[in-house]
């Protein structure tokens, strides 16, 4: 059974700081990587996709990923209220089919205190 | 990334009778689409790959005869509820996988379900 973990939170960060989320995965065959956030009610929205060891930065969000460790983090610079959501770690699954499969963490509930 | 729509957004149905939610993917053609569900501060269960022009696959313990999904163009699934329970009611959510676009899934906007 493979499978994604997560914090499930609550996490409460202040405005500004810098929110660290984490993920581990079980497939040591996974090779790609994604955070998605979800905000309540809705459906989740892509943030940042990582294949390859290390940081990769996108704005005020970096991706990071040790596939030795089979651990993925997601950083948030300066936090905005508007970052309050639940973020969801996946990891592709891959398939006889050529059609490669997500797993997502249970996710975790992020709040930003003004 | 991808724009993907589903319609209805939301539905409220009687227990026994079926419901069917569409999901279109708008601004390319999608040979595999797939069907999640998500109960309240759970997160997301895959439940089918729905194939273009095949059958779907479907994950364990997820009922074929219940949940029927058809797959007839590059630009719509659909996915029939049969004969819905209260126990069904969820947040239904498809995604599309554009080509050239590695395992990156985007997600359609999602339909509620309540059936009473």
């Amino acid at each position: 059974q493979k499978e994604v973990e997560q914090n499930s939170g609550p996490l409460s960060v202040p405005e500004g700081a810098i929110a660290s989320l984490n993920c581990t995965y079980s497939d040591r065959g996974s090779q790609s990587f994604f955070w998605y956030r979800q905000y309540s009610g809705k459906s989740p929205e892509l943030i940042m996709s990582i294949y390859s060891n290390g940081d990769k930065e996108d704005g005020r969000f970096t991706a990071q990923l040790n596939k030795a460790s089979q651990y993925v983090s997601l950083l948030i610079r300066d936090s905005q209220p508007s970052d309050s959501a639940t973020y969801l770690c996946a990891v592709n699954e891959d398939t006889n089919f050529g059609n490669e499969k997500l797993t997502f963490g249970t996710g975790t509930r992020l709040t930003i205190i003004p | 990334g991808a724009v993907v729509s589903q319609h209805p957004s939301r539905v409220i149905c009687k227990s026994g009778t079926s419901v069917k939610i569409e999901c279109r993917s708008l601004d390319f053609q999608a040979t595999t689409m797939f069907w999640y569900r998500q109960f309240p501060k759970q997160s997301l269960m895959l439940m089918a790959t729905s194939n273009e022009g095949s059958k779907a696959t479907y994950e364990q313990g997820v009922e074929k005869d219940k949940f029927l999904i058809n797959h007839a163009s590059l630009t719509l699934s659909t996915l029939t509820v049969t004969s819905a329970h209260p126990e069904d009611s969820s947040f239904y959510i498809c995604s599309v996988n554009p080509s050239g676009s590695g395992e990156t899934q985007y997600f359609g906007p999602g339909t509620r379900l309540l059936v009473l």
